[in-house]
């Protein structure tokens, strides 16, 4: 089993709709998880943390659960901007070293 | 903040030869410095990962090798390319102050032919 796994997609959703992807992790120790955007040929940037409590940034919004070992990521009100590949990042931190393992990514196409 | 410098952006070179892909950051001290590359189509892989000078943990064999000679300069190196080498190579910081959070360079994209 992948340590961090996501439906690769990709997600063709129209305008205005909400879209949701889902990203399962192996490492029932991982301690800190993170979306990122990645658009085509451009390094990733951080689009949000999650927090065990869930959180929100505008239009989208993070979900953690630990006891399925999951984690989401929301999109609403999606905007034609919002095409990009989304990575689900976690964070297992072995004695005490941070290594950040990626998905594979979830394509997501906004059509107008 | 953190600044990470890459380059260069693209870089085409023959099977066979040396490679050296450099990573400097400003703007913050005693970082942790990683390596990924991203295949064609596919997911982010960590290479390599420093806590500090002349600290490398590796994290998959392969053909590549990397040095961290200064706090904020980290550098990606072979001595004979395979062709299974091209991919995009991004270089990254964990910086302390903002809170675990990962930030990548531009990258470069490193065709072997």
């Amino acid at each position: 089993r992948k340590e961090v796994e996501q439906d690769p997609g990709p997600f063709n959703v129209p305008e205005g709709a909400t879209v949701a992807f889902n990203c399962t992790y192996s490492n029932s120790a991982s301690q800190s998880f993170f979306w990122y955007r990645q658009d085509c040929r451009k390094e990733p940037k951080l689009l949000m943390s999650v927090y065990s409590s869930g959180n929100e940034d505008g239009r989208f919004t993070a979900q953690l659960n630990r006891a399925s070992q999951y984690i989401s990521l929301l999109i609403r009100d999606s905007k034609l901007s919002d095409s990009a590949t989304y990575l689900c990042v976690v964070n297992p931190i072995t004695s005490g070293t941070y290594k950040y393992i990626f998905g594979t990514g979830t394509r997501l196409k906004v059509l107008a | 903040s953190q600044t990470i410098h890459q380059w260069p952006a693209t870089l085409v070179q023959p099977v066979g030869s040396p490679l050296s892909l450099e990573c400097t950051v400003e703007g913050t001290s005693n970082p942790n410095l990683y390596w990924y590359r991203q295949a064609a189509g596919r997911g982010l892989q960590l290479l390599f990962y420093s806590v500090g000078i002349g600290q490398i943990s590796s994290e998959v064999p392969q053909n590549l090798s990397a040095s961290r000679p200064q706090d904020r300069q980290f550098i990606l190196s072979s001595k004979k390319l395979l062709l299974s080498d091209s991919g995009f190579y991004l270089c990254a910081i964990r910086d302390r102050i903002t809170n675990e959070k990962l930030f990548f360079g531009s990258g470069t994209q490193l065709s072997v032919l």
